[in-house]
């Protein structure tokens, strides 16, 4: 069975600096990988998604994920966060490219300070 | 474009009360998605269709719960009877096939006393 762990559930950052979001995930086939933003009483953002081909991938807002086959990681970086970052972050993997159920981490809560 | 729309966006309601959940999935996608999240479990895959076919309920989590898809452009998801357990928001989610990314609509916050 799929799975994905995401093992920071809260991470603080200062407004300016850099970001890196942990995910690992557990599929017996290339996966499908997702990154998701939820900001408060909100529906989730994609911010990237990666099916194949050049394993650092880029989305929106400045994030970028790179696909790390040997560690079985998928991690979110952005170089320098804004205030606005402040969300809840999902990782996420799929087996057939969006088109079946997602199986979602837990989450990491963003919080950046001043 | 229109998101993907789901009603209401709030709802409470007793327990044993019936409660149906409605979501209109973004025109031109197939394939429609219903999820849960509640802070302990996280966000959970409900049941999905594809071209209005039901194509994996393993998630329901009991027979109370139920979801059609009418036509391509309106499912719901119902609960009978509603029991405090069920608190949670529910999300609908669409896609095209194999296009990849699903399209997450607002959510239903559902609160059952």
């Amino acid at each position: 069975a799929q799975s994905v762990t995401q093992p920071d559930i809260h991470i603080t950052v200062s407004e300016g600096a850099s970001l890196e979001l942990r995910c690992n995930y557990s599929y017996g086939a290339t996966p499908y990988l997702f990154w998701y933003v939820q900001s408060p009483g909100q529906g989730l953002q994609l911010l990237l998604k990666y099916f194949s081909g050049d394993t650092l991938v880029q989305g929106i807002k400045g994030f970028e994920a790179e696909f790390k086959r040997s560690q079985s990681s998928f991690n979110l970086r952005k170089p320098s966060v804004h205030w606005s970052d402040a969300a809840e972050y999902f990782c996420a993997v799929g087996p057939g490219g969006g088109a079946d159920g997602l199986t979602f981490g837990k989450g990491t809560h963003l919080i950046i300070q001043p | 474009d229109a998101g993907v729309i789901q009603s209401p966006r709030h709802e409470v309601t007793e327990m044993g009360q019936e409660v149906t959940l409605r979501c209109k999935p973004i025109s031109g996608h197939n394939s429609l998605f219903w999820y849960r999240q509640t802070m302990m479990r996280g966000l959970e895959l409900l049941i999905y269709f594809n071209n209005n076919v039901p194509i994996d309920d393993s998630g329901m989590p009991e027979d109370r719960f139920s979801a059609k898809m009418p036509n391509a452009s309106f499912s719901t998801l119902k609960i009978q009877p509603s029991e405090p357990r069920d608190s949670a928001v529910y999300f609908c989610a669409s896609t095209r096939t194999a296009a990849g990314e699903q399209y997450f609509g607002p959510g239903t916050r559902l609160t059952v006393t």
